[in-house]
């Protein structure tokens, strides 16, 4: 099972340059979520989705965009990368139905940007 | 609003020791509490999982036990390995199945042969 997919796993980037790191989930989750990992922080939410076509701002919002056109890719877009933007991303999904299973959130392997 | 705190890192233990990582957390309602490990240069593993009061959660010979009246969810190992060497989460999930999850700060353990 793929699971939840990122990519890309590593990227480097100018400051001010725009990118997309993509997410895909194949288990039919209806929720799917962007955290940023930074060193003593722990993972902050900045944007999740409970559906097509339905995003909302998690934490840190701030210079990301998103989008949910299909149930199955979540892509995150930052629109000017700034060196603060520098972190560990994680895409992570859940299904919404409420059985115990569904308490079970999935993440994908994270994606390492650098915005020199 | 919910939040979780974690003991301080990082944690360093010789092989065979207990392992204690401490976990509190604020929330209202009855939220569910969850356990992540990334180990070096890899992804969040769910390690394990409680959805109510009192219930223990267990995973390759972690433990945590939900303590609504302590408000805590403390992991604990009996005896280590250098192979647990990993950052350790402790993540909140508010009552309600809202697919976020709210993260401390992550506790490192180095485990030294």
């Amino acid at each position: 099972n793929a699971g939840v997919t990122q990519t890309p796993k590593f990227q480097v980037l100018k400051t001010g340059q725009s990118m997309t790191l993509q997410c895909a989930q194949d288990m039919n989750h209806e929720y799917m979520s962007w955290y940023r990992q930074d060193p003593g922080m722990g993972l902050r939410l900045i944007h999740y989705s409970v559906g097509a076509g339905i995003t909302d701002q998690g934490e840190v919002p701030n210079g990301y965009n998103v989008s949910r056109s299909t149930t199955e890719d979540f892509p995150l877009r930052l629109l000017s990368a700034a060196p603060s933007q520098t972190s560990v991303y994680f895409c992570a999904s859940s299904s919404g139905q409420a059985r115990s299973s569904g308490n079970t959130i999935y993440f994908g392997e994270g994606s390492w940007l650098t915005v020199v | 609003g919910n939040s979780v705190t974690q003991m301080e890192g990082p944690v360093t233990l010789s092989e065979e020791a207990f392992l204690t990582i401490n976990c509190t957390y604020t929330a209202t309602g009855y939220p569910s509490l969850f356990w992540y490990v990334q180990y070096p240069g890899e992804g969040l593993q769910l390690l394990l999982k409680a959805t109510k009061a009192d219930d223990k959660g267990s995973n390759k010979g972690f433990e945590a036990t939900y303590r609504k009246e302590t408000t805590s969810f403390h992991l604990e190992k009996g005896s280590v390995q250098v192979s647990d060497s990993a950052v350790y989460f402790c993540a909140l999930k508010s009552s309600g199945n809202t697919g976020k999850l709210i993260f401390g700060q992550g506790t490192t353990l180095q485990v030294k042969p």
